[in-house]
């Protein structure tokens, strides 16, 4: 089962910041937090990923709270090509580097013009 | 090529029919995932592969589903005796050692229909 909580949809206006929100509290200290968005009729693509401190990259940033029990995935200016499912997710491990990703049902972000 | 590649994109399976998807990762790609989406699901994890290692196939339904990475690259995935609730798109992922820190690759999936 999915260990992470988000709303079932958002909607946003085209040029304005979107914050996603997501509850993980039975994350354990060495949880990374990964986001992952799905655009219609393709499979998921990474966002971000983070464990404790704030991350940014070309897409997206990712504020991690301090007790790491939510995170909010920040989309800095929606375009409608960022209409999608997006997905908060902690994985399963396998040790060492790698793991499952356990997907619940994701965030579906409405972008309007 | 560039991206994970799977094939067909599209199958149509009568009920009780055996079907074959292909998937080619990323060239170099140690780590495979395949995964099962419901339509207005998320996807659900099925198998994983270490090159040609299946090591974790908790995820497969049944026994009718079975995968395989003989030599450590092209995986395919077959579903014998089809059933109507196989009706899914099942999705592809790589990934390079320590994927964690580089994302999973997917493909876009093949839409299996049971009719």
């Amino acid at each position: 089962d999915a260990k992470t909580t988000q709303p079932n949809s958002m909607e946003s206006n085209e040029e304005e910041p979107v914050h996603l929100p997501c509850n993980h509290s039975t994350i354990s200290g060495t949880d990374y937090i990964h986001w992952y968005r799905q655009l219609p009729s393709q499979g998921p693509e990474y966002v971000i990923h983070g464990l404790t401190s704030n991350v940014n990259n070309r897409m997206a940033s990712l504020a991690i709270a301090e007790d790491r029990k939510s995170s909010t995935l920040i989309l800095h200016r929606a375009t409608l090509r960022d209409a999608a499912v997006y997905y908060c997710i902690l994985p399963g491990y396998y040790g060492g580097s790698q793991g499952n990703l356990i997907f619940g049902k994701g965030t579906k972000l409405s972008v309007k013009p | 090529g560039a991206g994970v590649s799977q094939s067909p994109r599209y199958k149509v399976a009568k009920r009780g029919q055996d079907v074959a998807l292909r998937c080619d990762p990323i060239s170099g790609h140690v780590s495979l995932f395949w995964y099962q989406q419901a339509l207005g699901q998320g996807p659900e994890f099925l198998t994983y592969f270490q090159n040609e290692a299946q090591l974790d196939k908790s995820g497969l339904p049944s026994d009718r589903f079975f995968a395989e990475r003989p030599e450590g690259s092209v995986s395919t995935l077959k579903i014998q005796r089809t059933q109507q609730e196989d009706s899914a798109v099942y999705l592809c992922a790589s990934s390079p050692v320590g994927g964690w820190n580089y994302g999973y690759t997917f493909g876009s999936g093949t839409r299996l229909t049971v009719v």
